[in-house]
This record gives structure tokens, sequence and C-alpha cells, in this order.
């Protein structure tokens, strides 16, 4: 059974400072892994999903890694800011199963 | 595209009373998946669709929920009757896996949820 842990489980840092957010899952049989954000009260915004093939994705200040067979992936926040202020969740998909499994989230809090 | 659309977004009810969710999937999805979401458990999927097909029901906590997709557009999820341990977020989720192509899932798009009480 696919079990997904988030490293910490909060973090606060002040403005600018870069940071690391960090993801485990037990079985490397991914086909896909996925970053999502949720703001307090809000639903599930995508920030970035990796295939099971890649080794890393884009997009803007974020960058997101995979090593699927240490089983980790971990999403570079740069230059952090007020509004990245949010709860960042990780979910895999694996090998033959369509549904997403999550871990727990991190909490992040940037203060200006 | 207007994303995932999910409605009402906020349901109070009384205990026993039934309880329907509804979700509209991105269009040209054909996965749809329901989401629960408490403090307690984090985020559980309660079930999926593959082409308006049930796949997976496991995660449906007892007989009292039900879930149906009619057409590749419209999917419900029904608890009948309620009870207070039933409060929690419910999400619905979209994506689309291209037929014999393992691992070319989309990205899963998220609705804003329902926010259900039972009082």
């Amino acid at each position: 059974k696919q079990e997904v842990t988030q490293i910490p489980a909060a973090l606060s840092v002040p403005e600018g400072e870069n940071l690391v957010l960090n993801c485990s899952f037990t079985d490397s049989a991914i086909y896909n892994l996925q970053w999502f954000r949720q703001d307090p009260g809000k639903g599930l915004t995508s920030l970035l999903l990796i295939q099971s093939s890649q080794r890393e994705q884009t997009s803007g200040r974020l960058n997101a890694s995979l090593d699927k067979s240490s089983g980790r992936s971990t999403l570079y926040i740069a230059a952090s800011q007020p509004g990245d202020s949010a709860t960042y969740l990780c979910a895999v998909r694996n090998t033959g199963f369509q549904k997403l499994v999550f871990g727990t989230g991190t909490r992040l809090l940037v203060s200006p | 595209d207007a994303g995932v659309i999910q409605s009402p977004r906020h349901e109070v009810t009384e205990m026993g009373q039934e309880v329907t969710l509804r979700c509209k999937p991105i269009s040209g999805h054909n996965s749809l998946f329901w989401y629960r979401q408490t403090m307690m458990r984090g985020l559980e999927l309660l079930i999926y669709f593959n082409n308006n097909v049930p796949i997976d029901d496991s995660g449906m906590p007892e007989d009292r929920f039900s879930a149906k997709m009619p057409n590749a557009s419209f999917s419900t999820l029904k608890i009948q009757p309620s009870e207070p341990r039933d409060s929690a977020v419910y999400f619905c989720a979209s994506s689309f896996r291209q037929r014999g192509m393992r691992g070319n899932d989309t990205e899963a798009f998220f609705g804003q949820g329902t926010r259900l009480t039972v009082v």
C-alpha cells in the first residue's frame, strides 16, 4: 500500500528565503507525482506534474524534482513571498491505478 | 474552461437527512474522483470513475454513501442518511487518461469543494 509522507509538517520563513519541501513515498512504482497548493478554505491548485520518466519540472519560481528509485520528491521555492503562504501537498499516482495518494501536507508561512 | 465545478459550496443539514453533492468535470476529461478532506485523516479517495464507469469504490465509508456518473459531464455523491461524522470538505477532481497509453495521465484538477456540516 502506497504511503506518502511530507516533511516538515509546518515551516515558517522570512520573505526572500529559498526553501525546500520534501515528499517521500514507499512504493516506487509510480506513474507520476503532482504538487498542489491549498489556501485556507479553498480547493487544491495544481502546481507541477512530474511523469515517472522525468527528473524535474519547473514553473516560474517553483522547481520540483523526482527520484523514483529512492522514493523522494522535493519542491524548491525560490525567493519566497508572503503570497506563497499555503499548505503544499504532494500526491502520487501508482502504476496500474489512477487514483492520487496524498501526503499530509506542509503548512508554509512566509513572513514579510 | 471554467474548471471543475462543484455545488453547493456549503451545505448544512440535520442528521438523518439526505445530502447530494454535485460535480461537473472539465470537458474532455474521462476520469473523475471524489475525495473527502478532514483534519484528522487528510485527503481520502472515496471513489473514482473512468469513462463514466466506477473503477474503485473501496474508499466509500459504508452503504450510506453512493455515487453516480450518468454521463461524462456530471456526477453526484449522495449520503443517506447523513451523520455528524460525515462533516468534512468533499472535493471532486478530474483528469484525462489516453486509452492504451500507460502513464500518460494528465494533471488532476480539483473543484473548490463542498463544505458539509451535519448537525
